[in-house]
């Protein structure tokens, strides 16, 4: 039962312009989302997270936006830049702080 | 400085054998984890220790053993390894929810 879904494995964005990776989850009990980037043989790095309290949390490039009841999230990344290139994790957890993580999907920009 | 590290990077071994992989934060984080990626790039949690304590066990065969001999510590010690333990296992700790991991293990049991 998968329960946090990212269903673009993969997306492409021109050098500058926006990138908007989605997220969807089914869990309800779900109060705090996180986003991950990971570039290959590394692991995951928290790029920056949003409690179900908020709408939307922005820190620099990057901004999160949530839509609890359409139980959504997206990351925005604007500008892209081609050191933004990885593989992008969201995550969500409540209670005992484990992280149910989705599937990834692999951003690649274009120069 | 490396704030999670994991020993050793890579492993390869054969089917049968006992190894253990090494985590180390210097975070002063209370909450440990492991995590296994598949083939299929998914990562999925396997345990998590809070101050010594296991709190999280998944579904996890029992070859699979955590051990924390202290707060900054969790050792993965796996027995009987078999072909399907072929993963990337990442170790991560943690405050509250912002966890963050090691650069991973990549583990291959021919």
């Amino acid at each position: 039962d998968q329960q946090v879904k990212q269903n673009s494995p993969s997306l492409s964005v021109q050098e500058g312009r926006i990138s908007i990776l989605n997220c969807d989850y089914t869990n309800s009990m779900f109060d705090y989302f996180l986003w991950y980037k990971k570039y290959p043989a590394e692991g995951p790095t928290f790029l920056i997270s949003i409690s179900s309290i908020k709408d939307k949390n922005e820190d620099g490039r990057f901004t999160v936006f949530l839509n609890k009841s359409a139980k959504h999230l997206s990351l925005h990344i604007v500008p892209s830049q081609p050191g933004d290139s990885a593989v992008y994790f969201c995550a969500a957890g409540f209670g005992n702080e484990k992280l149910t993580f989705g599937t990834g999907t692999r951003l690649t920009i274009i120069p | 400085d490396t704030a999670v590290s994991q020993t050793p990077k890579y492993l390869v071994t054969q089917m049968g054998n006992d190894k253990s992989i090494k985590c180390e934060q210097n975070l002063g984080h209370d909450t440990m984890y492991w995590y296994k990626q598949d083939s299929k790039k998914f990562l999925k949690i396997m345990f998590s220790y809070n101050n010594k304590e296991l709190i999280i066990n998944e579904t996890v065969p029992n070859r699979f053993s955590p051990k924390s001999p202290d707060k900054a510590h969790l050792n993965l010690h796996i027995n009987s390894l078999e072909l399907g333990d072929s993963a990337v296992y990442f170790c991560a700790s943690s405050r509250r929810y912002e966890q963050y991991f090691g650069p991973g293990t990549r583990l291959t049991v021919t």
